[in-house]
Protein backbone atom coordinates (compact mmCIF):
# COMPACT_ATOMS: atom_id res chain seq x y z
CA UNK A 1 0.00 0.00 0.00
CA UNK A 2 1.42 3.69 -0.98
CA UNK A 3 -1.18 5.63 0.34
CA UNK A 4 -0.31 7.39 3.97
CA UNK A 5 -0.52 5.11 6.51
CA UNK A 6 -1.51 6.03 10.41
CA UNK A 7 -1.06 3.91 13.09
CA UNK A 8 -2.77 3.19 15.83
CA UNK A 9 -6.26 3.40 13.94
CA UNK A 10 -7.94 3.61 17.47
CA UNK A 11 -6.70 4.80 20.74
CA UNK A 12 -8.82 4.96 24.21
CA UNK A 13 -6.48 6.45 26.89
CA UNK A 14 -7.36 7.65 30.40
CA UNK A 15 -7.28 11.45 30.95
CA UNK A 16 -3.78 12.49 32.47
CA UNK A 17 -1.88 10.14 29.90
CA UNK A 18 0.85 10.80 27.31
CA UNK A 19 -0.18 8.76 23.79
CA UNK A 20 1.81 9.41 20.73
CA UNK A 21 0.39 8.52 17.19
CA UNK A 22 2.35 7.43 13.79
CA UNK A 23 2.14 8.76 10.31
CA UNK A 24 4.10 7.24 7.67
CA UNK A 25 3.43 9.37 4.41
CA UNK A 26 4.03 8.80 0.69
CA UNK A 27 7.01 8.32 0.35
CA UNK A 28 8.16 10.93 -2.22
CA UNK A 29 6.12 13.88 -0.07
CA UNK A 30 8.37 16.26 1.47
CA UNK A 31 5.23 17.87 3.00
CA UNK A 32 3.30 16.48 6.05
CA UNK A 33 0.47 17.90 7.56
CA UNK A 34 -1.43 17.01 10.86
CA UNK A 35 -5.29 17.91 10.83
CA UNK A 36 -7.75 17.10 13.92
CA UNK A 37 -11.58 16.36 13.41
CA UNK A 38 -13.96 16.81 16.34
CA UNK A 39 -17.59 15.20 15.38
CA UNK A 40 -19.39 17.48 13.19
CA UNK A 41 -17.08 19.35 12.25
CA UNK A 42 -14.46 19.49 9.52
CA UNK A 43 -10.51 18.89 9.70
CA UNK A 44 -8.59 21.93 11.51
CA UNK A 45 -5.23 22.59 10.59
CA UNK A 46 -2.61 21.78 13.36
CA UNK A 47 0.76 21.88 12.20
CA UNK A 48 3.00 21.01 8.69
CA UNK A 49 6.10 19.93 8.38
CA UNK A 50 8.13 20.14 4.45
CA UNK A 51 10.68 17.42 4.73
CA UNK A 52 11.91 17.67 8.64
CA UNK A 53 11.40 21.41 9.27
CA UNK A 54 8.10 22.27 10.88
CA UNK A 55 7.50 25.33 9.35
CA UNK A 56 4.08 26.23 10.50
CA UNK A 57 1.65 25.56 13.89
CA UNK A 58 -1.63 26.13 15.07
CA UNK A 59 -3.13 28.15 17.62
CA UNK A 60 -4.90 25.17 18.48
CA UNK A 61 -1.63 23.29 18.91
CA UNK A 62 -1.17 23.97 23.04
CA UNK A 63 2.09 23.32 24.72
CA UNK A 64 0.48 19.63 25.11
CA UNK A 65 1.32 18.77 22.20
CA UNK A 66 4.29 18.40 19.81
CA UNK A 67 4.95 17.20 16.64
CA UNK A 68 8.26 15.70 15.12
CA UNK A 69 10.03 14.57 11.53
CA UNK A 70 12.88 13.15 12.17
CA UNK A 71 15.06 12.83 8.61
CA UNK A 72 11.53 13.77 6.91
CA UNK A 73 10.04 10.66 6.61
CA UNK A 74 7.73 9.31 8.96
CA UNK A 75 6.10 11.82 11.24
CA UNK A 76 4.56 11.51 15.31
CA UNK A 77 2.14 13.54 17.16
CA UNK A 78 2.45 13.76 21.17
CA UNK A 79 0.01 14.72 23.70
CA UNK A 80 0.54 14.56 27.10
CA UNK A 81 -1.70 14.79 29.74
CA UNK A 82 -4.47 14.44 27.83
CA UNK A 83 -7.87 15.58 28.49
CA UNK A 84 -11.36 14.88 27.87
CA UNK A 85 -11.56 17.67 25.18
CA UNK A 86 -8.62 15.81 23.29
CA UNK A 87 -10.85 13.12 22.20
CA UNK A 88 -11.23 13.79 18.06
CA UNK A 89 -9.65 12.08 15.02
CA UNK A 90 -6.00 13.12 14.20
CA UNK A 91 -6.17 12.98 10.29
CA UNK A 92 -2.45 13.17 8.74
CA UNK A 93 -1.79 14.61 4.84
CA UNK A 94 1.14 14.27 3.04
CA UNK A 95 1.85 16.52 -0.57
CA UNK A 96 4.39 17.11 -2.99
CA UNK A 97 6.28 20.96 -2.98
CA UNK A 98 4.83 23.84 -5.20
CA UNK A 99 1.78 25.46 -6.46
CA UNK A 100 -1.76 23.76 -5.82
CA UNK A 101 -1.32 20.03 -5.02
CA UNK A 102 -3.21 18.25 -3.27
CA UNK A 103 -2.76 16.94 -0.34
CA UNK A 104 -3.62 12.91 0.26
CA UNK A 105 -5.36 11.89 3.74
CA UNK A 106 -4.59 8.82 6.24
CA UNK A 107 -7.43 7.15 7.03
CA UNK A 108 -6.71 9.03 10.76
CA UNK A 109 -6.26 7.87 14.24
CA UNK A 110 -9.19 8.13 16.39
CA UNK A 111 -8.80 9.25 20.09
CA UNK A 112 -10.91 8.84 23.18
CA UNK A 113 -10.03 10.14 25.93
CA UNK A 114 -11.69 8.58 29.56
CA UNK B 1 -14.52 35.43 9.97
CA UNK B 2 -15.27 31.86 8.59
CA UNK B 3 -13.53 31.13 5.60
CA UNK B 4 -15.79 27.84 3.83
CA UNK B 5 -19.32 27.89 4.33
CA UNK B 6 -21.46 25.03 3.64
CA UNK B 7 -24.81 25.54 4.57
CA UNK B 8 -26.72 22.36 3.65
CA UNK B 9 -26.38 20.04 6.44
CA UNK B 10 -27.72 17.02 4.58
CA UNK B 11 -28.99 16.49 1.19
CA UNK B 12 -30.92 13.35 -0.40
CA UNK B 13 -30.58 12.17 -3.86
CA UNK B 14 -31.66 9.35 -6.45
CA UNK B 15 -29.46 7.28 -7.54
CA UNK B 16 -28.13 8.76 -11.56
CA UNK B 17 -29.33 11.78 -10.35
CA UNK B 18 -27.36 15.05 -10.73
CA UNK B 19 -26.56 16.87 -6.96
CA UNK B 20 -25.17 20.21 -6.86
CA UNK B 21 -22.99 20.89 -3.21
CA UNK B 22 -22.70 24.09 -2.40
CA UNK B 23 -19.58 25.88 -1.25
CA UNK B 24 -18.94 29.80 -0.66
CA UNK B 25 -15.84 31.08 0.20
CA UNK B 26 -14.01 34.32 1.79
CA UNK B 27 -10.42 35.23 1.23
CA UNK B 28 -8.76 38.64 0.22
CA UNK B 29 -6.30 36.96 -1.13
CA UNK B 30 -5.42 37.25 -5.47
CA UNK B 31 -4.30 33.93 -5.35
CA UNK B 32 -5.71 30.77 -3.99
CA UNK B 33 -6.85 27.09 -4.50
CA UNK B 34 -10.30 25.42 -4.02
CA UNK B 35 -10.59 21.81 -3.33
CA UNK B 36 -13.29 19.37 -2.62
CA UNK B 37 -13.00 16.41 -0.57
CA UNK B 38 -15.14 13.55 0.28
CA UNK B 39 -15.19 11.61 3.26
CA UNK B 40 -17.11 7.79 3.78
CA UNK B 41 -17.76 6.45 7.14
CA UNK B 42 -14.43 4.94 7.01
CA UNK B 43 -12.84 8.23 7.93
CA UNK B 44 -10.03 8.76 5.16
CA UNK B 45 -10.56 12.11 3.21
CA UNK B 46 -10.51 11.54 -0.45
CA UNK B 47 -9.71 14.35 -2.44
CA UNK B 48 -11.94 14.85 -5.43
CA UNK B 49 -10.89 18.17 -8.03
CA UNK B 50 -9.27 21.45 -7.71
CA UNK B 51 -9.42 24.85 -8.59
CA UNK B 52 -7.01 27.64 -9.19
CA UNK B 53 -8.10 31.30 -8.85
CA UNK B 54 -6.65 31.98 -11.96
CA UNK B 55 -7.75 29.09 -13.45
CA UNK B 56 -9.81 29.68 -17.23
CA UNK B 57 -11.83 26.75 -17.01
CA UNK B 58 -13.72 25.47 -14.19
CA UNK B 59 -12.40 22.30 -13.24
CA UNK B 60 -13.61 18.69 -13.85
CA UNK B 61 -13.04 14.72 -12.94
CA UNK B 62 -14.85 12.35 -14.43
CA UNK B 63 -18.12 13.10 -13.19
CA UNK B 64 -17.31 15.86 -10.39
CA UNK B 65 -16.99 18.95 -11.95
CA UNK B 66 -17.25 22.72 -9.79
CA UNK B 67 -19.12 25.42 -11.22
CA UNK B 68 -16.83 28.57 -10.08
CA UNK B 69 -18.10 31.32 -9.51
CA UNK B 70 -15.67 33.83 -8.66
CA UNK B 71 -17.17 37.05 -8.68
CA UNK B 72 -19.76 35.21 -6.42
CA UNK B 73 -17.01 33.51 -4.52
CA UNK B 74 -18.66 30.47 -4.72
CA UNK B 75 -17.11 26.82 -5.86
CA UNK B 76 -20.03 24.50 -6.28
CA UNK B 77 -19.24 20.88 -6.71
CA UNK B 78 -21.44 19.10 -9.32
CA UNK B 79 -21.77 15.10 -9.38
CA UNK B 80 -23.14 13.79 -12.41
CA UNK B 81 -25.16 10.17 -12.73
CA UNK B 82 -25.11 9.57 -8.44
CA UNK B 83 -24.28 6.04 -7.12
CA UNK B 84 -24.72 4.60 -4.00
CA UNK B 85 -20.70 4.54 -3.02
CA UNK B 86 -20.90 8.72 -3.57
CA UNK B 87 -23.15 8.21 0.26
CA UNK B 88 -20.73 10.00 2.39
CA UNK B 89 -19.42 14.03 4.04
CA UNK B 90 -18.14 16.10 1.49
CA UNK B 91 -15.88 18.69 2.60
CA UNK B 92 -14.88 22.49 0.35
CA UNK B 93 -11.41 23.44 1.47
CA UNK B 94 -9.30 26.75 0.57
CA UNK B 95 -5.74 27.24 0.46
CA UNK B 96 -4.48 30.80 0.10
CA UNK B 97 -1.34 32.13 -0.99
CA UNK B 98 -0.59 30.02 -4.43
CA UNK B 99 1.93 28.02 -2.43
CA UNK B 100 4.14 30.76 -3.31
CA UNK B 101 5.17 31.95 0.43
CA UNK B 102 1.21 31.40 1.58
CA UNK B 103 0.23 29.41 4.85
CA UNK B 104 -0.03 25.88 3.16
CA UNK B 105 -2.51 24.77 5.26
CA UNK B 106 -6.23 23.85 4.17
CA UNK B 107 -8.80 25.62 5.97
CA UNK B 108 -12.17 23.32 5.30
CA UNK B 109 -15.79 24.01 5.32
CA UNK B 110 -18.10 21.87 8.22
CA UNK B 111 -19.19 20.00 5.25
CA UNK B 112 -22.40 18.18 4.04
CA UNK B 113 -23.65 14.75 3.76
CA UNK B 114 -24.84 13.62 0.97
CA UNK B 115 -27.00 10.52 0.87
CA UNK B 116 -27.80 8.42 -2.54
CA UNK B 117 -30.79 6.85 -2.25
CA UNK B 118 -30.99 3.92 -4.66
Amino acid sequence: DTGVSQDPRHKITKRGQNVTFRCDPISEHNRLYWYRQTLGQGPEFLTYFQNEAQLEKSRLLSDRFSAERPKGSFSTLEIQRTEQGDSAMYLCASSLTGGHTEAFFGQGTRLTVV
Amino acid sequence: AQKITQTQPGMFVQEKEAVTLDCTYDTSDPSYGLFWYKQPSSGEMIFLIYQGSYDQQNATEGRYSLNFQKARKSANLVISASQLGDSAMYFCAMREGGGQGGSEKLVFGKGMKLTVNP
